[in-house]
């Protein structure tokens, strides 16, 4: 079925390790993006991407890393985690010209 | 950069009544226009969206319209039930500029009392 999958779902992890959010989709869209999302509150983006081997840095700060070298996969990797790094991180992807974005199910993250 | 400025933050309307919620935004660059809603617990979805060479869209009991003069755009949702509680944001995106990136308003909490 086409989609948008993340995972894991939630990760609970100590600080400083190091951790990559998985992002994959079936839809064939060339454009992949990454929220951070507090449960409820506004969608920040943090990094986007126009096609394979395409990254940008969205409009919100992050101290994360992403890739794209395969069209349907979008990893988002922390290097050394914090505690201001609790969040949710939603992944989503368009395609072309359209404007519509999928989302995935997110990834609720907490550093302890 | 685009800046989205979304009222109420929170919006507690009677079954059977109408809520609007409104957007301003500030790049007139923009020129695409979705509603997403979120229910607890779920991912984003699009609801409906409007793109600036139209002033009025409408599906069933949701529409939303825009003044691109004023650089406004709201949603309209007629004869609430409670199953339209949720999360609601608006966007603003440059079709066929920077990915197609949409900045997001900071969201409106909808509560529909039965």
């Amino acid at each position: 079925e086409a989609d948008i999958y993340q995972t894991p779902r939630y990760l609970v992890i100590g600080t400083g390790k190091k951790i990559t959010l998985e992002c994959s989709q079936t839809m064939g869209h060339d454009k992949m993006y990454w929220y951070q999302q507090d449960p409820g509150m506004e969608l920040h983006l943090i990094h986007y991407s126009y096609g394979v081997n395409s990254t940008e840095k969205g409009d919100l700060s992050s101290e994360s890393t992403v890739s794209r070298i395969r069209t349907e996969h979008f990893p988002l990797t922390l290097e050394s985690a914090r505690p201001s790094h609790t969040s949710q991180y939603l992944c989503a992807s368009s395609l072309g010209g359209l404007g519509e974005q999928y989302f995935g199910p997110g990834t609720r993250l907490t550093v302890t | 950069g685009e800046n989205v400025e979304q009222h109420p933050s929170t919006l507690s309307v009677q079954e059977g009544d109408s809520a609007v919620i409104k957007c301003t935004y500030s790049d007139s660059a923009s020129n695409y226009f979705p509603w997403y809603k979120q229910e607890l617990g779920k991912r984003p979805q699009l609801i409906i969206d409007i793109r600036s060479n139209v002033g009025e869209k409408k599906d069933q009991r949701i529409a939303v319209t825009l003044n691109k003069t004023a650089k406004h755009f709201s949603l309209h949702i007629t004869e609430t039930q409670p199953e339209d509680s949720a999360v609601y944001f608006c966007a603003a995106s440059i079709l066929g500029a920077a990915g197609n990136k949409l900045t997001f308003g900071g969201g409106t909490r909808v509560l529909v009392k039965p």
